[in-house]
């Protein structure tokens, strides 16, 4: 089953930007990934899907500051003009025939 | 607008049992797969479960399989999780999701309800 490796930790300023990266595990580079947002005390919520080829598709209310993108078996989140509230954890998410794995998680803080 | 609400947490000791509830609206529930995904305290996620609309197929994560039972009820809009033979380390908050089919992604979540396992 596939494995997803991500940062533990990640801080950019307020109003910068920031890139998040989720690898995919060997033999299945190809596959797509979600991403997911747990604010503090919070939830998951659902961000995006992000596929090999570099398209992604967001979820509904989710703004125009995050976007996707791909680069062989890494799956990227991009946060720009940083808000506050955008402190949180990020998980990936992939799934296989018969499970889903999410990986550590990134937890981001905005400085 | 999509509503998943859980209940049926608590405190329970080693070895007993729990179920877990999701209500779940907005949606046309029987057309969409679900699953159970818990958190530890301070941990990462960790899926547990799935079941398809039709409740034909149904996946167990290793960590629960044999020990906790998936199943839903489609004319109550309802998901739920038969967790026996609790162990300290079941220790989490439980949230349902949803997810088109085995195929997408999860794209809507439950609040979360708390499990303790402590004698």
């Amino acid at each position: 089953q596939p494995v997803l490796t991500q940062s533990s930790s990640a801080s950019a300023s307020l109003g910068s930007s920031v890139k998040l990266t989720c690898t995919l595990s060997s033999g299945h580079s190809s596959y797509t990934i979600a991403w997911h947002q747990q604010q503090p005390g919070k939830a998951p919520r659902y961000l995006m899907k992000v596929e090999g080829s570099g398209r992604y598709n967001k979820g509904s209310g989710v703004p125009d500051r995050f976007s996707g993108s791909s680069s062989g078996a890494d799956r990227h989140l991009t946060i720009s003009n940083l808000q506050s509230e955008d402190e949180a954890d990020y998980y990936c998410e992939t799934w296989d025939s018969n499970t889903r794995v999410f990986g550590g998680g990134t937890k981001l803080t905005v400085l | 607008e999509v509503q998943l609400v859980e209940s049926g947490g608590g405190l329970v000791q080693p070895g007993g049992s729990l179920r877990l509830s999701c209500a779940a609206s907005g949606f046309t529930f029987s057309t969409y797969s679900m699953n159970w995904v818990r958190q530890a305290p301070g941990k990462g996620l960790e899926w547990l479960s799935y079941i398809t609309g039709s409740s034909s197929i149904i996946y167990y994560a290793d960590s629960v399989k044999g020990r906790f039972t998936i199943s839903r009820d489609n004319a109550k809009n309802s998901l739920y999780l038969q967790m026996n033979s609790l162990r300290d380390e079941d220790t989490a908050i439980y949230y349902c999701a949803r997810a088109y089919g085995s195929g997408s992604p999860i794209d809507y979540w439950g609040q979360g309800t708390l499990v303790t396992v402590s004698s």
